[in-house]
């Protein structure tokens, strides 16, 4: 079965503690993003990868990271997660631009930092 | 970037087609429209994407207006299941593969027994 699948699903952390919430694909996609959504705020795009060890950021980049050592993975990082990180994060996958490139998000993760 | 504007909320009564609007007057020549949706808190589901033409598959069809200025999702036979908030969303492509879709605050579909 075609999925995108994260872990964990839920994570209540401590400022300051790192963590790393894990994405994987099995549709061999090139494109693969995270995004965060908030409340009255919708969802917003982190970071993306645009294949193997391209990656750039998105339109809320600041205190995180991401690295693309597989395709099929694409891992978010929180080097120092602060309060105003917690949100729930999707992940997302799709082949390249072009016509057929739908987007397939995982089930997301709720992320409270206290 | 091309926004997309769209009703806050609507109802459908079961088993009657669901028919959602956007407007995205400002949407380029090469930029495609593409509908998502969101049950509560579950990841957005692909719903059907166009350009010029009018699509259609096993979940909807899409109604898009000869100028591009807006569209309309159909869902012909809303079932409760059907109840989510629908994203309209212009993707905007950034070159070398890479593109965006930028997520509004959509429509919620309440579909009523």
């Amino acid at each position: 079965e075609a999925q995108v699948t994260q872990n964990p699903r839920y994570l209540i952390t401590v400022t300051g503690k790192k963590l790393t919430v894990t994405c994987s694909q099995n549709m061999n996609h090139e494109y693969m993003s995270w995004y965060r959504q908030d409340p009255g705020l919708g969802l917003r795009q982190i970071y993306y990868s645009m294949n193997v060890e391209v990656t750039d950021k998105g339109d809320v980049p600041e205190g995180y990271k991401v690295s693309r050592k597989e395709k099929r993975n694409f891992p978010l990082i929180l080097e120092s997660p602060s309060p105003n990180q917690t949100s729930l994060y999707f992940c997302a996958s799709s082949f390249g631009q072009g016509a057929k490139s739908e987007a397939f998000f995982g089930q997301g993760t709720r992320l409270t930092v206290v | 970037d091309a926004k997309t504007t769209q009703p806050p909320s609507m109802d459908c009564a079961e088993g009657r087609a669901a028919n959602l609007p956007c407007n995205h007057s400002t949407i380029s020549g090469n930029e495609y429209v593409y509908w998502y949706r969101q049950i509560h808190s579950q990841g957005p589901q692909y719903i059907i994407h166009g350009l010029k033409n009018n699509e259609t598959n096993e979940m909807a069809s899409l109604i898009i207006t000869e100028d591009r200025k807006s569209s309309t999702l159909i869902l012909p036979h809303a079932t409760l299941r059907d109840t989510a908030v629908y994203y309209c969303i212009v993707r905007v492509d950034r070159g070398a593969g890479s593109y965006q879709l930028t997520f509004g605050k959509g429509t919620k579909l309440s579909v009523i027994p």
